[in-house]
């Protein structure tokens, strides 16, 4: 059974600051991997997807790379903003068409 | 495009009460999907449909939950009878294909607490 972890559980960084959000999984054989952003009292939002095939994906000021053979995900946010606040979490799909979640990164970015 | 739409966005009910969310995925999305989210466990997958047909329910708790997709616009869940420990957050999502290809788009979930 597949099973997700991240790391740190919070992070509370100053704004301008690089930061970097770790996630771990138990099965190599995953189908792709996908960071969500989650505000409080509302819906995930999808930033990035990386099929299996593919080391890393960017978009604006985030990168995600992934290592299947090692079962790990990281997170890049670059020049952090307050509002980038949220929770983070990454979603590990399978062949039978799920995602399993890991249980989030709370990140505070202070003005 | 309104993005997932749930209905309601809070409920609140005694225990031994019918329950039933609503949602409405993206037009042209073809698989749906229900999650609960709660302090202790995480984001949980309770059912997903591909096509309006039910293909995996085996996140469903237990039989006091159901869910339908009667067509490719709405989806139900219903609780009955609710208990206290049903108090979490149900979220619906919906994507182009089902598979682990595509996003998820997520709604913005029912805030359910159970008295």
């Amino acid at each position: 059974k597949q099973e997700v972890t991240q790391i740190p559980a919070a992070l509370s960084v100053p704004e301008g600051e690089n930061l970097v959000l770790n996630c771990s999984f138990t099965d190599s054989a995953i189908y792709n991997l996908q960071w969500f952003r989650q505000d409080p009292g509302k819906g995930l939002t999808s930033l990035l997807l990386i099929q299996s095939s593919q080391r890393e994906q960017t978009s604006g000021r985030l990168n995600a790379s992934l290592d299947k053979s090692s079962g790990r995900s990281t997170l890049y946010i670059a020049a952090s903003q307050p509002g980038d606040s949220a929770t983070y979490l990454c979603a590990v799909g399978d062949y039978g068409q799920n995602f399993v979640f890991g249980p989030g990164t709370r990140l505070s970015v202070l003005p | 495009d309104a993005g997932v739409i749930q209905s309601p966005r809070h409920e609140v009910t005694e225990m031994g009460q019918e329950v039933t969310l609503r949602c409405k995925p993206i037009s042209g999305h073809n698989s749906l999907f229900w999650y609960r989210q709660t302090m202790m466990r995480g984001l949980e997958l309770l059912i997903y449909f591909n096509n309006n047909v039910p293909i995996d329910d085996s996140g469903m708790p237990e039989d006091r939950f159901s869910a339908k997709m009667p067509n490719a616009s709405f989806s139900t869940l219903k609780i009955q009878p609710s208990e206290p420990r049903d108090s979490a957050v149900y979220f619906c999502a919906s994507s182009r294909s089902g598979g682990s290809n595509e996003k998820l788009f997520f709604g913005s979930g029912t805030q359910l607490s159970v008295l």
